[in-house]
């Protein structure tokens, strides 16, 4: 059973990057997709991109201010998103799968405000 | 781009009564790659159905799915209380891209 946990500020400055880092256990990272999405409150959800072998995806609609990467020594994989602004404002979740998101972090908050 | 058109936006229901949502796809979309979540207040989406039609590990067999091409459909027979959420579909067909429906909240009469 995969677990991952996502982990980084709450807290982010308009204009500013987003850095968020997703933990595995129960799965390696060098191997499967490994995705974030994300969800404004009160709203659905949305693709950001994923990972795979260190080949990347984005949404077409974020991919000029998006960067994933996987660290295997850590069996991490991140998420930075740059000159974020209000509407970056969301619940993010990392998740894992190769066509379906079968597994799925908890979740974290990350305002942009100043 | 795929887009993903589910309907209807929310829905009614009792306790006990079926449900019929449906995700309508701007281009033909390979079942293996339609998926359907559920989503709780305050919780991540779980997987409910993937390959279009095939339950995902301990999801109930009221749940199911069917449909093919742009058309896809997830029936809900006789509703429990812990039933009532938010439900989304899912494309990975368009890889790389993937993109979800904008969910249909199934609430309670």
């Amino acid at each position: 059973q995969v677990q991952l946990l996502e982990s980084g500020p709450g807290l982010v400055k308009p204009s500013e990057t987003l850095s968020l880092t997703c933990t595995v256990s129960g799965g390696s990272v060098s191997r499967d997709y490994w995705s974030w999405v994300r969800q404004p409150a009160g709203k659905g959800l949305e693709w950001i991109g994923h990972i795979y072998s260190s080949v990347t995806y984005y949404s077409p609609s974020l991919w000029s201010r998006v960067t994933m990467s996987v660290d295997t020594s850590r069996n991490q994989f991140s998420l930075e998103m740059s000159s974020v602004t209000a509407a970056d404002t969301a619940v993010y979740y990392c998740a894992s799968g190769p066509w379906s998101l079968d597994y799925w972090g908890q979740g974290t908050l990350v305002t942009v405000a100043s | 781009e795929i887009v993903l058109t589910q309907s209807p936006g929310t829905l009614s229901l009792s306790p006990g009564e079926g449900a019929t949502l449906s995700c309508r796809a701007s281009q033909s979309v390979s079942s293996r790659y339609l998926t359907w979540y559920q989503q709780k207040p305050g919780q991540a989406p779980r997987l409910l159905i993937y390959s279009a039609s095939k339950r995902a590990t301990g999801i109930p067999d009221r749940f199911s799915g069917s449909g093919s091409g742009t058309d896809f459909t997830l029936t809900i027979k006789r509703l429990e209380p812990e039933d009532f959420a938010v439900y989304y579909c899912q494309q990975s067909g368009s890889s790389p891209t993937w993109t979800f429906g904008q969910g249909t909240k199934v609430e309670i009469k």
